[in-house]
């Protein structure tokens, strides 16, 4: 168990939904990352934050937004949901941003989207 | 940008064989380098990591060794088991603060361990 929780563990939705993922870090991470990883895309970053600000952004839709809230827990919404966003969506999490011994990632257990 | 690039798999193998993942890597800064590993139905797990050029990264038999000069970090296991069958990923973190530490991923390979 690394202490990343994420939930919900499944979600089955429709094309033109949103859905929203919640993720809690590790106790006393600062730092959360999403990443999406699909079949054809592999594993991918989407998005990090830092105690509430956002600090990176990568191959992130504009139809997705997250954000990162005062207790540290970390929301990523999709929204205009189309097919190929079916993937498995992680939370990962780390102590701090900087520094060889702090950038380990810890990460959750992952949301399985699955848009019909 | 960064990048990793690892051998395809799947890579099938008998107990007790031995185990090479080849891993290659192109950063523009200096990179701390991982292997994580997903189990069936799991999420990440990381198995290893060095941070600096010769470091040598192991854990539950299996070991990386961080080359600069070869931008590499392949991973190695003398003896696999049933138990080891998963998908193995290697990974890059760029220290650049203003970027944070994402990391960047290889596309994975999966190991299939037969007893």
């Amino acid at each position: 168990d690394s202490g990343v929780t994420q939930t919900p563990k499944h979600l089955i939705t429709a094309t033109g939904q949103r859905v929203t993922l919640r993720c809690s870090p590790r106790s006393g991470d600062l730092s959360v990352y999403w990443y999406q990883q699909s079949l054809d895309q592999g594993l991918q970053f989407l998005i990090q934050y830092y105690n509430g600000e956002e600090r990176a952004k990568g191959n992130i839709l504009e139809r997705f937004s997250a954000q990162q809230f005062p207790d540290l827990h970390s929301e990523l919404n999709l929204s205009s949901l189309e097919l190929g966003d079916s993937a498995l969506y992680f939370c990962a999490s780390s102590a701090s941003i900087g520094g060889r011994s702090q950038n380990e990632q810890f990460f959750g257990p992952g949301t399985r989207l699955t848009v019909l | 940008g960064n990048s990793v690039t690892q051998m395809e798999g799947p890579v099938t193998l008998s107990e007790e064989a031995f185990l090479t993942i080849n891993c290659t890597y192109t950063a523009t800064g200096y990179p701390s380098l991982f292997w994580y590993v997903q189990y069936p139905g799991e999420g990440l797990q990381l198995l290893l990591k060095a941070t600096k050029a010769d470091d040598k990264g192991s854990n539950k038999g299996f070991e990386a060794t961080y080359r600069k000069e070869t931008t590499s970090f392949h991973l190695e296991k003398g003896s696999v088991q049933v138990s080891d069958s998963a998908v193995y990923f290697c990974a890059l973190s760029d220290l650049m603060k203003a970027a944070g530490n994402k990391l960047t991923f290889g596309g994975g390979t999966r190991v299939l361990v037969k007893p």
